[in-house]
């Protein structure tokens, strides 16, 4: 299953709404995840089953979306939110992440 | 505290073998299915292959089949990456990952480690 996310890159002012995309190359029910990776760091899941917040991570990320399109929405954006944002299926074994989104803070 | 600890990484020539070692604490692993993902250098992320707990589901991306085998020593809880004919392209961080589960239904990758470098180059 392949992922693909859009835009790649994206500059946005902090207090703005952000939002990403990510697309399925078939259906995936709402088996999908989202991940957040800031440079020289492992990344840290934001959002599991399309639109469950994962615990301690704040309220402003949302997910939405079923079946073969996706968002992730960050509702006001804050300067620690830079980083690069991944969403990943888990509706086949064979896992697949998207290549990312690029977010830079203006 | 939980802890996922790579080790095993290094500099290795295209065609050669290396062993990756993750040692866990902190959770008990004898009872989680477990991952290597990868990073290339400046590239997005690529599941590398996954293990049950009781080692009898194993899977691999396509771009390794057939040259990494993934196992576990429960006894130890320590994961492990056995990777043969590695090629250039290969080169990457790999990360140690438990996959968390919820309801029994949702999986995602809840954990990580720090991740260990492989460079595979003559």
């Amino acid at each position: 299953i392949q992922m693909t996310q859009s835009p790649a890159s994206l500059s946005a002012s902090v207090g703005d709404r952000v939002t990403i995309t990510c697309r399925a190359s078939q259906t995936i029910s709402n088996f999908l995840n989202w991940y957040q990776q800031k440079p020289g760091t492992a990344p840290k899941v934001l959002i599991y089953a399309a639109d469950r917040l994962q615990t301690g991570v704040p309220s402003r990320f949302s997910g939405s979306g079923s079946g073969t399109d996706f968002t992730l929405t960050i509702s006001s954006l804050q300067p620690e939110d830079f980083g690069t944002y991944y969403c990943q299926q888990s509706y086949s074994n064979l896992y697949t992440f998207g290549q990312g989104t690029k977010l830079e803070i203006k | 505290e939980v802890q996922l600890v790579e080790s095993g990484g290094g500099l290795v020539k295209p065609g050669g073998s290396l062993r990756l070692s993750c040692e866990v604490s902190g959770f008990t692993f004898s009872n989680d299915n477990m991952n290597w993902v990868r990073q290339a250098p400046g590239r997005g992320l690529e599941w590398v292959s996954s293990i049950n707990d009781k080692s009898d589901y194993i899977f691999y991306a396509d771009s390794v089949r057939g040259r990494f085998s993934i196992s576990r020593d429960n006894a130890k809880s320590t994961l492990f990456l056995h990777m043969n004919n590695l090629r250039a392209e290969d080169t990457a961080v790999y990360y140690c990952v438990r996959l968390g589960v919820v309801t029994t239904v949702y999986w995602f990758f809840d954990l990580w480690g720090r991740g260990t470098p492989v460079t595979v180059s003559s």
